[in-house]
């Protein structure tokens, strides 16, 4: 069985810093994707960024930025210039293909960011 | 383009009934998730539906039981309600065999 550790319940940074989130997973399957997601207070889960695994480019979307380590099953999460609105839980997922078109994900206990003004 | 939707937004029920949750897919997805999230929890996957089947299923009881349609929206039914079963409940739609995966607003489920 897969699982997604999430080392950091909670985080603060002051408004136009840099923040990392951290998440390690663990999985004997070469091909997987891996995701961050974040829920405000409003409990909407929005997808944040995802990763192939069999890319060794790591993604980007605007000021948010992963560091994937497949080697050492580490995906992390840096957030630049965080706004106020970046203030969430944010939580690390993973998934694989299960068989019959079926993917399920396997989420990490969450990292509660709030963003100092 | 319509997003993920579910309904009710909240709900109250009391031990021992019975309560039908409610998604409609986002518009080109053909896939429905069904996730429960405890207070303070990440979300754990409790089934899985395409071509009205249940293609997966997660660690959850018979009590938990879903249905998919013809338009692909779904519905979860829980029996024999618990107060344990007290939780935020996330629909997720996809394309069959895409990873990616969009969720609704929740219904929140209070068990009394």
């Amino acid at each position: 069985a897969q699982t997604v550790t999430q080392s950091q319940p909670e985080m603060s940074v002051q408004e136009a810093e840099t923040v990392t989130l951290s998440c390690t997973y663990d999985t004997s399957e070469n091909n997987y994707y891996l995701f961050w997601y974040k829920q405000p207070p409003s409990r909407q889960m929005i997808l944040v960024i995802r990763q192939e695994a069999y890319k060794q480019q790591n993604a980007t979307e605007n000021r948010f930025s992963v560091n994937f380590q497949k080697a050492a099953k580490s995906f992390s999460l840096k957030i630049s210039d965080s706004q106020l609105g970046d203030t969430a839980m944010y939580f690390c997922a993973f998934t694989r293909y299960s068989g019959a078109g079926s993917y399920q994900l396997t989420f990490g206990k969450g990292t509660k960011l709030s963003v100092i003004p | 383009d319509a997003g993920v939707t579910q309904s009710p937004t909240h709900l109250i029920k009391t031990r021992g009934q019975q309560v039908t949750l409610r998604c409609s897919p986002k518009s080109g997805h053909d896939t429905v998730s069904w996730y429960q999230q405890a207070l303070g929890q990440g979300p754990q996957f409790i089934f899985q539906y395409y071509e009205e089947e249940e293609r997966q299923r997660g660690n959850f009881p018979d009590r938990f039981s879903g249905h998919q349609f013809p338009n692909y929206s779904s519905e979860l039914n829980v029996n024999a309600l618990l107060l344990g079963d007290s939780a935020l409940y996330l629909c997720a739609s996809s394309l069959v065999g895409s990873g990616e995966q969009y969720f609704g607003p929740g219904t929140r489920l209070t068990v009394t």
